[in-house]
């Protein structure tokens, strides 16, 4: 059974460094062709794919935001860990990890919400 | 180009058929994802593919393509359908963009 659980604050402050933990059970991300994507949705809004790891350790980022966001994993604790920097109140939203596998999302966490506020 | 049009909202009859669509550069490359997700909930994969359904997806649900355009139809719309609908591609430079999303709404 495939699980993934977001973790991370849910207040930081404008100008912070946000980090998110994925945890996820149910496959290992040492196997050829497993990826886990962070993708993120304003209250309100629409999905936003943010960042990707693959198996090898190759790393992809949402053109728009790839100067502040940072993803790496530790395959042995089975996490993946994305770090934004310099947040900002409309990075308010709910933060989703999820499975990806040959270009499509298959299992997502519940999400965690962020908000930024001072 | 990376980016992903759908339109905003659609209405369908309860029991008919409807198809939300999806535009983008990187369709021409790559197959279309799509995702149901519902008030409060997690997205949830409803074909990933040329047209390929997780397990416990209904059969109503299925997936086209043609040229930069990719198609989300249902066939015999049930009032569980109603929710956002989300397209999702990669493209060449390894992001995977999301549509705008489509509110489908069930009379």
């Amino acid at each position: 059974q495939v699980t993934l659980r977001e973790s991370g604050p849910a207040l930081v402050k404008p100008t912070q460094t946000l980090t998110l933990t994925c945890t996820f059970s149910g496959f290992s991300l040492s196997t050829s062709g497993m990826c886990v994507s962070w993708i993120r949705q304003p209250p309100g809004k629409a999905l936003e794919w943010l960042a990707l790891i693959d198996w090898d350790d190759d790393k992809y980022y949402s053109t728009s935001l790839k100067t502040r966001l940072t993803i790496s994993k530790d395959t042995s604790k089975n996490q993946v860990v994305l770090t934004m920097t310099n947040m900002d109140p409309v990075d308010t939203a709910t933060y989703y990890c999820a499975r990806t596998r040959l270009r499509y999302f298959d299992y997502w966490g519940q999400g965690t919400l962020v908000t930024v506020s001072s | 180009s990376s980016e992903l049009t759908q339109d905003p909202a659609v209405s369908v009859a309860l029991g008919q058929t409807v198809r939300i669509t999806c535009q983008g550069d990187s369709l021409r490359s790559y197959y279309a994802s799509w995702y149901q997700q519902k008030p409060g909930q997690a997205p949830v994969l409803v074909i990933y593919g040329k047209n390929n359904r997780p397990s416990g997806i209904p059969d109503r649900f299925s997936g086209s393509s043609s040229g930069n355009t990719a198609s989300l139809t249902i066939t015999g719309a049930q009032a569980e359908d109603e929710a956002d609908y989300y397209c999702n591609s990669r493209d060449s430079s390894g992001n995977h963009p999301f549509g705008g999303g489509t509110k489908l709404t069930v009379l």
